[in-house]
């Protein structure tokens, strides 16, 4: 089965610097969507990034930045000039490209902002 | 377009007992799925429904079950309450991109199940 590993339960940045939460996985399939989420206090989970496995080119979306190594089998992700509403657990997630849609997460980082 | 609801938001129930919760999905979106969430073991897939059928499963004993209706809502029940059930169950919607086999999934606020 497949297995997402974040192995920083908690983190934490000071405002405007820069903050890498680490992910890996493991899978045997070739074609697969890695995401990462943001759990705010409040609960409702919002999707931050997505990269599909056959793309090379690392994903990006304004402050938010993935380091995706295929061959390791790592996914992290960098948050850049860190805001105050970045504060939120952080869960990276897995899916198979062709196995319907079923999503494997990682047990979260809390990330602290300290302004 | 209105967002994943779930209801209820917060449940009390007793050992034993059974439980019904219910989630409708954004308009148009045919597959709806089911989190459990605890701090311990973080979210853990429980079913996926799509045009009423199950069409994955996790690894939950049978007194977990869903079923998802004509207009996409689907409901979750489970049966013989046990202690270790009390979390928060998240339901998802998604649609398909028409990429590959991506879809997006949207997140409901999720129900507060605590057993007691």
């Amino acid at each position: 089965a497949q297995t997402v590993t974040q192995s920083q339960p908690e983190m934490s940045v000071q405002e405007a610097e820069t903050v890498t939460l680490s992910c890996t996985y493991d899978t045997s399939e070739s074609d697969y969507y890695l995401f990462w989420y943001k759990q705010p206090p409040s609960r409702q989970m919002i999707l931050v990034i997505r990269q599909e496995a056959y793309k090379q080119q690392n994903a990006t979306e304004n402050r938010f930045s993935v380091n995706f190594q295929k061959a390791a089998k790592s996914f992290s992700l960098k948050i850049s000039d860190s805001q105050l509403g970045d504060a939120a657990m952080y869960f990276c997630a897995y899916r198979d490209a062709n196995t319907g849609n079923q999503f494997y997460f990682g047990t979260g980082t809390s990330l602290t902002v300290i302004p | 377009k209105a967002g994943v609801t779930q209801t209820p938001r917060y449940l009390i129930k007793t050992r034993g007992q059974q439980v019904t919760l219910s989630c409708s999905p954004i308009s148009g979106h045919r597959s709806v799925s089911w989190y459990q969430q605890t701090p311990g073991q973080g979210l853990q897939f429980l079913f996926e429904y799509f045009s009423e059928t199950q069409r994955n499963k996790g690894n939950f004993p049978g007194r977990f079950s869903g079923r998802q209706f004509s207009n996409s809502r689907s409901e979750m029940n489970v049966s013989t309450l046990e202690l270790g059930d009390s979390a928060l169950y998240l339901c998802a919607s998604s649609f398909w991109t028409g990429t590959g086999g991506l879809y997006e999934q949207y997140f409901g606020p999720g129900t507060r199940l605590t057993v007691t």
